[in-house]
């Protein structure tokens, strides 16, 4: 099963796009990318997903790399409800990380 | 719907007790699994199953047993707490989504409230 490596916190603004980067250079041609998000102690929230092209849903934005080896969740306008715990998988059985901490301030 | 709940939501043992968690999912998913999260840690999968009857072994299954005797109902037993099992333990369920075009599936997963057990 494929790694992810995603830095361990991030800062944005309220209002700001957030972008939280990952790094998933060993993931295979029929591995997809998931997102996931862990607000404070509760059950982690499903947000996206892909497996080659850009998508987008009403949470947030997926951008893969042609190459598929990283990828980018972008948050629009993050709010501060979107301080959480962010986590990337690429595996079929969704081996979660330590994820990255987005903090947002007003 | 109520989605995904877990019983009990809090619970201490003693070393050495037993106990079961129950995990009921209200949405047919074909595929449930349990996982724990120590502090400061991500999530790590026990044990799953693809479908009633079956059960697999995932990431640290040790000291963990499950069944899936209905489909909507996935339990994780601790036979012999150990203070090393004190953990949020979290219940998840899923469809699969087969691509037979690209040869991949997708699942999405969606998870419980947790459980929080202490062993003492």
């Amino acid at each position: 099963d494929a790694k992810t490596t995603q830095p361990p916190s991030m800062d944005c603004a309220e209002g700001r796009a957030a972008n939280l980067p990952c790094n998933h250079s060993t993931i295979s041609g029929n591995e997809y990318v998931y997102w996931y998000r862990q607000i404070h102690s509760q059950g982690p929230q499903y947000i996206i997903h892909g497996l080659k092209n850009n998508e987008t849903n009403e949470m947030a934005s997926l951008i893969i790399t042609e190459d598929r080896k990283s990828s980018t969740l972008i948050l629009p306008h993050a709010t501060l409800r979107d301080t959480a715990v962010y986590y990337c998988i690429v595996s079929r059985k969704l081996i979660f990380g330590t994820g990255t901490r987005l903090q947002v301030f007003p | 719907n109520a989605g995904v709940t877990q019983t009990p939501k809090f619970r201490v043992l003693k070393t050495g007790q037993s106990m079961t968690l129950l995990c009921a999912q209200d949405m047919n998913h074909e595929y449930m699994y349990w996982y724990r999260q120590d502090p400061g840690m991500g999530l790590r999968l026990i044990h799953y199953s693809v479908g009633e009857g079956t059960t697999a072994k995932g990431e640290v299954p040790d000291g963990y047993n499950v069944s899936r005797l209905k489909k909507q109902n996935f339990l994780l037993g601790l036979e012999s707490a150990a203070p090393s099992q004190t953990s949020v333990y979290f219940c998840a369920s899923s469809y699969r989504i087969e691509f037979w075009t690209s040869g991949s599936a997708a699942y999405e997963q969606y998870f419980g409230p947790g459980t929080r057990l202490t062993v003492t």
